[in-house]
């Protein structure tokens, strides 16, 4: 089975800008989830989706959003980038069901806001 | 709310010496316990979990786990290192219905010849 994939994988934008990220994730994967690393504040989780609604969503501004589509696929966007915004964007797949909340991690999106 | 606590940033071991990496957690409610690993330049990679059961769990690549509800603990371990377990590892916790991850801090293992 092929892994989480993520494009793209490197990305440089300017302060201002939005940028939209994208995620496929694992046949079969109904949840898709999202988190940002940084060395000063670790792996935070951003938000979850699960067959296209959203439900869970960590502490980030409302400049942070994403969706999902019905064949699972996501995206995340980010308006108005911040230097703070400089990260590696990793998003994770799961069944999404069951017990435990095991998460495939896709190789990550490196943002860099200049 | 969960939380977990990676009680050493940085472990330098020597190669085919043993090393164990220790991982905390606080939880109000019954957790699932993971141990993710990370090589630079990559995503995490998943080592090893406890979900219930037995508390001493298996994973790849030799690794293994110690589930200790009393000390709240879920300590890594492997007998005997490579140079290629050379990576930051990260401790995470989740509870039922929760649908995230909590991660530690994250602790850098370099291993020398």
């Amino acid at each position: 089975k092929a892994g989480v994939t993520q494009t793209p994988r490197y990305l440089i934008k300017t302060r201002g800008q939005q940028v939209t990220l994208s995620c496929s994730p694992i046949s079969g994967h109904r949840s898709v989830s999202w988190y940002q690393q940084t060395p000063g504040q670790g792996l935070q989780f951003l938000f979850e989706y699960f067959s296209e609604t959203q439900r869970n969503k960590g502490n980030f501004p409302g400049r942070f959003s994403g969706r999902q589509f019905s064949n699972s696929r996501s995206e995340m966007n980010v308006s108005t980038l911040e230097l703070g915004d400089s990260a590696l964007y990793l998003c994770a797949s799961s069944v999404g069901s069951g017990l435990g909340y095991e998460q495939y991690f896709g190789p990550g999106t490196r943002l860099t806001v200049t | 709310a969960q939380s977990v606590t990676q009680l050493d940033s940085q472990v330098p071991v020597f190669e085919e010496a043993p090393v164990e990496l220790r991982c905390n957690y606080s939880s109000s409610v019954s957790v699932y316990l993971f141990w993710y690993v990370q090589y630079p330049n990559q995503g995490l990679q998943l080592l090893l979990k406890y979900l219930s059961g037995s508390t001493l769990v298996k994973g790849i690549n030799g690794f293994e786990a110690e589930f200790n509800k009393s000390q709240t603990s879920f300590h890594l371990r492997k007998p005997s290192v490579h140079i290629s377990d050379t990576a930051e590892y990260f401790c995470a916790v989740s509870v039922l219905r929760a649908y995230k991850l909590s991660f530690g801090a994250g602790t850098t293992v370099t291993v020398r010849a």
